[in-house]
């Protein structure tokens, strides 16, 4: 079955510290994956995409098949980046959705 | 473009009563997408319309929910005799087209069924 993992519900680090949120999918095909962000009272919007292996606001998250993982990562995490983050992978079942993870509320204490 | 547009953002309904949820997707965006949100739980997919037609449903309760996307006007979610579990945040996205593309969110309208 077409599945994204996200265990941690909640994380909270410091400003400074290093910030990974994990993200594990389940998927047969060859896997499209996102990670979206939603700051407090906003929209979701597109943090970043496998695909064009970008970093935005510092983060990056690389695809690793063997693991079947896209983990999120930030070396110095900022006091902004506390928000609710979302792992999503596209299903192509027929036509093609997005199927996402459960979230990860990440707060940065100062 | 002023990006996906949701209403209401806040709708209260007793139970029994109908909700209709608006989505005007972006210009030049024939994709739609609902997502509902229950508290403390992630985005679970709904439905996935293109212009007067539903293409994936597969998310959808089988009774009381129901999705359009016409020709002209926004997609609407409408959900009839609402009960209390179907408190939540809906969200309804929008794309030019799947596969690598960007998909854009509206800000969410959340049910309160009273």
């Amino acid at each position: 079955a077409q599945r994204v993992t996200q265990p941690e519900k909640l994380l909270s680090v410091f400003k400074g510290a290093p910030v990974e949120l994990k993200c594990n999918y389940s998927y047969s095909g060859s896997p499209e994956l996102f990670w979206y962000v939603q700051y407090s009272r906003q929209r979701l919007q597109l943090l970043l995409r496998h695909i064009s292996r970008e970093s935005i606001k510092g983060f990056t998250a690389d695809l690793n098949k063997g693991e079947t993982s896209f983990h999120l990562k930030k070396p110095f995490a900022q006091e902004e980046d506390s928000a609710m983050y979302y792992c999503a992978l596209i299903v192509f079942q027929g036509a093609q959705k997005l199927v996402f993870g459960q979230g990860t509320r990440l707060t940065i204490n100062p | 473009n002023a990006g996906v547009m949701q209403n209401p953002r806040h709708l209260v309904r007793r139970r029994g009563q109908e909700a209709r949820l608006r989505c005007s997707p972006m210009k030049g965006h024939s994709h739609v997408y609902w997502y509902r949100q229950l508290p403390e739980e992630g985005l679970k997919f709904m439905v996935y319309l293109q212009k007067e037609n539903i293409i994936d449903e597969s998310g959808m309760p089988k009774e009381r929910f129901s999705a359009e996307f016409p020709k002209e006007g926004p997609s609407i979610l409408r959900i009839q005799q609402v009960v209390r579990g179907d408190s939540a945040a809906y969200f309804c996205a929008s794309s030019q087209d799947l596969g690598g593309t960007e998909a854009f969110f509206g800000q969410g309208t959340r049910l309160t069924v009273v």
